[in-house]
């Protein structure tokens, strides 16, 4: 089993709609969460980023995190053709020497005009 | 403005000759990583440096080695290239954990086919 799982896609959504996004994770000792999105043929940008469980909001984004069943989600509200990318979620424990993240293998979102 | 660049975004490289990807980041940054983006098999780390002539081994480093000779660059080395290298090289860095966890900054990548 790997450690995240991310469900590749694609999906496809008209503009406008409320995107979810999802992972499952299974060690526990995860605290770091983020969402990078990656644009066709560009290396993956921080989108957004929340420790352990609770809810973050930045404009049309939203992450959410329950770490009781380890599951993350990011929403997209009134999604845009701008939003199309891959998305990866990615976590890490602290305490290590270095930053190592784990990634999900990433959701393909295609918002249609 | 971070900036993380690759030195070639496409390379085409035949059977057994030796690769050279380069990284070079402006952020004085003390980590760096190498990752292979491949389709259903996502980001995974082939090594990965926390200063200057140090590294470790990421999850599939079998047929790879890194140089850091200097904190700014990190490259990537393919001793003898095959044909299951073919693939996205992505390059990150970032701040030591012992200043608080910090993102990973990514270049734009190197599309690498071996042919």
């Amino acid at each position: 089993q790997k450690e995240v799982e991310q469900d590749p896609g694609p999906l496809s959504v008209p503009e406008g709609a409320i995107v979810s996004l999802n992972c499952t994770y299974s060690n526990s000792a995860f605290q770091y969460f983020m969402w990078y999105r990656q644009y066709s043929r560009k290396g993956p940008e921080l989108l957004m980023y929340t420790y352990s469980s609770g809810n973050k909001e930045d404009g049309r984004f939203t992450a959410q995190v329950d770490k009781s069943s380890k599951y993350i989600s990011l929403f997209i509200r009134d999604s845009q053709p701008s939003d199309s990318a891959t998305y990866l979620c990615a976590m890490t424990e602290y305490g290590g020497a270095t930053n190592k993240l784990i990634f999900g293998t990433g959701t393909l979102l295609a918002v249609q005009p | 403005d971070v900036k993380v660049t690759q030195s070639s975004r496409y390379l085409v490289k035949r059977t057994g000759e030796k690769v050279f990807l380069e990284c070079v980041q402006d952020m004085d940054h003390e980590n760096m990583f190498w990752y292979r983006q491949d389709p259903g098999l996502g980001l995974r780390l082939i090594y990965f440096s926390y200063d200057v002539k140090m590294k470790e081994k990421g999850d599939i480093p079998e047929g790879y080695s890194v140089s850091r000779e200097k904190k700014e660059r990190f490259s990537l080395i393919l001793e003898s290239a095959s044909t299951n290298q073919t693939s996205m090289y992505l390059c990150a860095s970032s701040l030591p954990a012992s200043q608080g966890i910090d993102t990973q900054y990514f270049g734009p990548g190197t599309r690498l086919t071996v042919l």
